[in-house]
């Protein structure tokens, strides 16, 4: 079975500190893993997926399968960085049927 | 162009009632999904369809229906609504690419309360 692990559930960071969302997870297969980001008022959409391998709003994620782990970083937070994250897996070449989501963690920006 | 717009946005029923979330789409997708949100459980897949005319078992399928007569539509529902359904159920829809992948489009989601 396929698991994620958010173990932060809140997270508070001061605007300019650096920002660090863990993910790990549970795999047997070759993962393909997310970052999915909700802000306030605003969808659920897709922030980052690790094979693209880019930095978006200056986010960065590196799958790490020794430590089974797709972290979510950024160098100098910003407010509207404030939002609730959710990591999620799926073995590669799978459909969405088959993501698995994290609990979410809620990422807190203190001006 | 709307994206996925789900109806309604709040609803509140009592123990038993029945109810159907309608979910629309305008991007001619092929794949739909239902999904719950509730609080340290993160979201837990439905149902969900690939297709006009198909649907398929997510993970947590008890309790709800679903259809898909339309390929532009997908509905939820739930025919007599418990307690335990209080949730955040969030409808999203993706395309189909040789690569299986296609990212996930949600709608803004329905806050349901069974009483």
């Amino acid at each position: 079975a396929q698991r994620v692990t958010q173990p932060e559930k809140l997270l508070s960071v001061f605007k300019g500190a650096p920002v660090e969302l863990k993910c790990n997870y549970s795999y047997s297969g070759s993962p393909e893993l997310f970052w999915y980001v909700q802000y306030s008022r605003q969808r659920l959409q897709l922030l980052l997926r690790h094979i693209s391998r880019e930095s978006i709003k200056g986010f960065t994620a590196d799958l790490n399968k020794g430590e089974t782990s797709f972290h979510l970083k950024k160098p100098f937070a910003q407010e509207e960085d404030s939002a609730m994250y959710y990591c999620a897996l799926n073995g590669a070449n799978f459909g969405n049927e088959k993501l698995t989501f994290g609990t979410g963690t809620r990422l807190t920006i203190i001006p | 162009n709307a994206g996925v717009t789900q109806t309604p946005k709040f609803r509140v029923l009592k123990t038993g009632q029945s109810m159907t979330l309608l979910c629309a789409q305008d991007m001619n997708h092929e794949y739909m999904y239902w999904y719950r949100q509730d609080p340290g459980m993160g979201l837990r897949l439905i149902h969900y369809s690939v297709g006009e005319g198909t649907t398929a078992k997510g993970e947590v399928p008890d309790g709800y229906n679903v259809s898909r007569l339309k390929k532009q539509n997908f509905l939820l529902g739930l025919e007599s609504a418990a307690p335990s359904q209080t949730s955040v159920y969030f409808c999203a829809s993706s395309g189909r690419t040789p690569m299986r992948w296609e990212k996930l489009f949600f709608g803004s989601g329905t806050q349901l309360s069974v009483l």
